[in-house]
């Protein structure tokens, strides 16, 4: 069955301190991955996505992806988090199929400490 | 509309109620999806529309699960005889062709069955 796993459900983290979300997907020929933020009463927000081409990605507010085939992952990672990054960070993947049926995780809320 | 716009933001209905969740997308997106987010979990896909048509609709529990889009851009989702095993926030998202391009997702609506 498809998958998405976000093995950590919280991440507390220090205010300038550099981050680590983790992703891991079940193996396929073919995917296309996201990360997407969701801050409190707020909708889901694309951070980056990786389609093809580079497998460093570069999204939005200084966040960070690496697409690993070889080990099904796709981390996400900031150097220097900021208060204002506190929110729950979804990754999500399509795989082959022709449309845009997205498969999530479950979700890593990111705590930052003042 | 700027976005994606979901209404009611929040429903309370009692146990064996029918419900309609009304989604409004961005102008122009001929693809909208229909998602649920329990408590806890990520989003879990229902349905996808192509224009008027559901071109997916696997993700649908059963069949007191119901959405339609009419005129290809205004969608209701409809619920019978809701239970409170349907308590969620039921997510709403467009994007422009369906093939692999941002989903800009809605706020939601939260609905809760007592």
């Amino acid at each position: 069955a498809q998958s998405v796993t976000q093995l950590d459900s919280q991440v507390p983290v220090f205010e300038e301190a550099p981050v680590e979300l983790r992703c891991n997907y079940s193996s396929s020929v073919s995917v296309y991955l996201f990360w997407y933020v969701q801050y409190p009463n707020q909708g889901l927000q694309l951070l980056l996505k990786y389609l093809s081409g580079s497998t460093l990605v570069k999204g939005i507010n200084g966040f960070e992806a690496e697409f690993n085939k070889s080990q099904t992952s796709f981390h996400l990672r900031k150097p220097s988090v900021h208060i204002s990054d506190t929110a729950e960070y979804f990754c999500a993947v399509i795989y082959s199929g022709g449309y845009q049926k997205v498969t999530f995780g479950t979700g890593t809320k990111l705590q930052v400490i003042p | 509309g700027a976005g994606v716009s979901q209404t009611p933001s929040n429903k309370v209905t009692e146990k064996g109620k029918y419900v309609e969740l009304r989604c409004d997308p961005i102008s122009g997106h001929t693809a909208l999806y229909w998602y649920r987010q329990s408590l806890g979990q990520g989003p879990e896909f229902l349905i996808y529309f192509q224009g008027t048509g559901a071109a997916d609709d696997s993700g649908l529990p059963n069949d007191r699960f119901f959405a339609v889009r009419p005129e290809g851009s205004v969608s209701t989702l409809k619920i019978q005889r809701t239970e409170r095993g349907d308590s969620a926030v039921y997510l709403c998202a467009s994007s422009l062709t369906g093939d692999r391009t941002e989903a800009f997702f809605g706020q939601g609506t939260r609905l809760t069955v007592v």
